[in-house]
């Protein structure tokens, strides 16, 4: 299966612990993306990276939470000092996309089963 | 600022029925429109996508969506429904380089 794999598929922390997820893209994909999705609700963007350079972060990301990509492959997010708030599924998507947008070049992007974060 | 309203919170049909959930978006561009579908413990699958062109898309298993400028719609339609489709949609729209979500419609399918 050569999909966006996540890993790992659940994590049970306490509050005030440190967690790390990894996201595997594509092969080949240069954008890799986090969204993070509550109970009811869409997912909602948290960060995207074009290889190794992080272009966008939202403003939900507080400074607890960190995403890196050093080799312009695999991803990692990890979530600082965690709060039950942080309760959600992460999720991971990639796109083969290479440059800036352009209305002419698709968008799609290729979602991984999620990591599923339970803080107690 | 840019939005994705999914009016159905819910939606129950019986198989073989068929079916329309409603997405409507606001966006000052030309939107590029996506559906996906979520299965329980699954990821988002990528049903059909809209950029440009015809305005009817047609989709994997099935589906179709039509895009309606003057509505701000993007409605996904299935004329018969299997127990296969139960499961969680979402209409997103791209903002430059990300998805902005609406909040999903969940189906129930009856036999």
């Amino acid at each position: 299966d050569t999909g966006v794999s996540q890993n790992p598929r659940h994590k049970i922390t306490k509050r005030g612990q440190n967690v790390t997820f990894r996201c595997d893209p594509i092969s080949e994909h240069n954008r890799l993306y986090w969204y993070r999705q509550t109970l009811g609700q869409g997912p909602e963007f948290l960060t995207y990276f074009q290889n190794e350079a992080q272009l966008e972060k939202s403003r939900l990301l507080s400074d607890r939470f960190s995403a890196e990509r050093p080799k312009g492959s695999f991803s990692t997010l990890e979530i600082q000092r965690t709060e039950q708030g942080d309760s959600a599924m992460y999720l991971c998507a990639s796109s083969p996309k290479g440059g800036q947008f352009d209305p002419g070049v698709s968008n799609e992007q290729f979602f991984g089963p999620g990591t599923r974060l339970t803080v107690l | 600022a840019q939005s994705v309203t999914q009016p159905d919170i819910h939606i129950t049909v019986s198989e073989g029925a068929s079916l329309e959930l409603r997405c409507n978006y606001s966006y000052g561009a030309t939107p590029y429109l996506f559906w996906y579908v979520q299965s329980p413990g699954q990821g988002l699958q990528l049903l059909l996508k809209y950029f440009s062109g015809d305005t009817l898309v047609q989709g994997i298993k099935g589906f179709e969506a039509e895009f309606k400028r003057s509505q701000s719609s993007f409605n996904l339609r299935k004329p018969s429904v299997h127990w296969s489709d139960a499961a969680e949609y979402f209409c997103a729209v791209a903002l430059t380089d990300k998805l902005i979500f609406g909040t999903g419609t969940r189906l129930q399918v009856f036999p």
